[in-house]
């Protein structure tokens, strides 16, 4: 069984600030990897598939990379509405990383 | 617009169980799976387990095997979620998402359920 790894599990910034968030899986997935955000109260939302697309709707300062077993979440200039918990999650199973937790810092 | 709404929250008892449904529109009932996941207070989100709408077919993650009970009604476009044997751990909120035909992520979420294990 695949395993995502989260780090790190809370990442504490301001506006404005670069967020690096990273996902590694215990074995390749090739480019088979989404990342959703959620925040408090609401259902998760679709960001990236398969690895580095954007879904429909998410801004651009949102972007994804990697493959096989090591991605990266970058948000390149965090907004007030971007602190949030974020979770990979990958085909074999669709099974999710434990998550990382934006927050202000 | 695709729209997935399910049922309000529930309080049970320990030893009791739930079933949590979920309506579907905007879309053809049978064409996506729906998949289950929850997320327990101060824990992530963990995957449960899917239906396939067309014939009724499911799969659990095994922490849930002879626990869990997937089900769905077409004429209704619902599908539901049964947990059986509840106890504290399973306090969470339980969402149900669609699965797109070929794809392995969710693009579509119900709004969530409360379900509270308390005695």
């Amino acid at each position: 069984e695949i395993v995502l790894t989260q780090s790190p599990a809370t990442l504490s910034l301001s506006p404005g600030d670069r967020a690096t968030l990273s996902c590694r899986a215990s074995q390749s997935v090739g480019t088979y990897l989404a990342w959703y955000q959620q925040k408090p109260g609401q259902a998760p939302r679709l960001l990236i598939y398969d690895a580095s697309n954007r879904a429909t709707g998410v801004p651009a300062r949102f972007s994804g990379s990697g493959s096989g077993t090591d991605f990266t979440l970058t948000i390149s200039s965090l907004e007030p509405d971007d602190f949030a918990f974020y979770y990979c999650q990958q085909r074999s199973n669709w099974r999710f990383g434990q998550g990382t937790k934006v927050e202000i810092k | 617009q695709v729209q997935l709404v399910q049922s309000g929250a529930e309080v049970k008892k320990p030893g009791a169980s739930v079933k949590v449904s979920c309506r579907a529109s905007g879309y053809t009932f049978t064409d996506y799976y729906i998949h289950w996941v929850r997320r327990a207070p101060g824990q992530g989100l963990e995957w449960m387990g899917w239906i396939n709408p067309n014939n009724g077919g499911s799969d659990f993650a095994q922490k849930f095997q002879g626990r869990v009970t997937m089900t769905r009604d077409t004429s209704i476009s619902t599908a539901y979620m049964e947990l059986s044997r509840l106890g504290s751990d399973d306090t969470a909120l339980y969402y149900c998402a669609r699965l797109p035909s070929r794809r392995y992520y969710y693009d579509s979420w119900g709004q969530g359920t409360m379900v509270t294990v308390s005695s």
